[in-house]
């Protein structure tokens, strides 16, 4: 069966720090990756999705960046936090096709200060 | 510009009785439904899906209809139980270069009272 992994589940942050947060998936291969945002009391955001190794798709202009930088690992930087980056961050995956359900992991909830 | 609406950010219910919560989008290119419930500092759990082609899917307590010319679907959970409080997130999909990208509602915060 597939698993998703985030980590850390929780990270509080200053302004202006840096941000890495790393998601993997476990039981598939080639999977699609996303990394979608909730902020409080709001629905969920898509930020960034890839289709394969080292291909990112960015789908709002924003302080962050996403890598891929193995088939089943995506990740999530920053150079420099704002506090509008505070929320919840979770990853997801397909395993790819025209009619597939995005599976999400956990999540990490980012608090910047 | 908000392409899947959901109205009702809470919905109180008996339990054993139905709840029902609906879901509106605008993009005709959506092809793909799904309901997700969501607990507090969790992921998203799936819990059911329609294709466009169909107008019904039930597993179990859960039941999606889609009604395709009036951009509206809606989650049926009968009947319903304390578990079931959460908030439910419905999303529209459509592929684009390869991946399903879903737009998502804003959420309704189902209470099930005993």
């Amino acid at each position: 069966s597939q698993t998703i992994h985030q980590w850390p589940a929780t990270l509080v942050q200053p302004v202006g720090s840096p941000l890495s947060l790393e998601c993997t998936v476990e039981g598939t291969s080639n999977p699609n990756l996303y990394w979608y945002r909730q902020a409080a009391g709001r629905g969920l955001q898509l930020l960034f999705y890839s289709v394969g190794i080292g291909q990112i798709s960015s789908e709002v202009p924003q302080n962050l960046s996403a890598s891929r930088p193995q088939d089943r690992q995506f990740i999530l930087s920053s150079k420099k936090l704002l506090l509008s980056d505070s929320g919840f961050y979770l990853c997801a995956h397909t395993s790819g096709g025209a009619v597939d359900t995005q599976y999400f992991g956990p999540g990490t909830r980012l608090t910047v200060l | 510009d908000q392409q899947v609406k959901q109205n009702s950010p809470s919905l109180s219910v008996q339990e054993g009785r139905i709840s029902i919560l609906n879901c509106d989008y605008t993009n005709s290119m959506f092809d793909y439904f799904l309901w997700y419930k969501k607990y507090p500092a969790e992921g998203p759990t799936f819990l059911i899906s329609i294709s466009s082609i169909k107008d019904k899917n039930e597993d179990g307590r859960f039941t999606v209809f889609l009604n395709k010319s009036a951009k509206h679907l809606s989650l049926h959970i009968v009947p319903s139980q304390p578990g079931d409080s959460a908030v439910y997130f419905c999303a529209a999909s459509a592929l684009n270069q390869g991946a399903q990208k879903l737009v998502f509602g804003q959420g309704t915060r189902l209470t099930i009272n005993p």
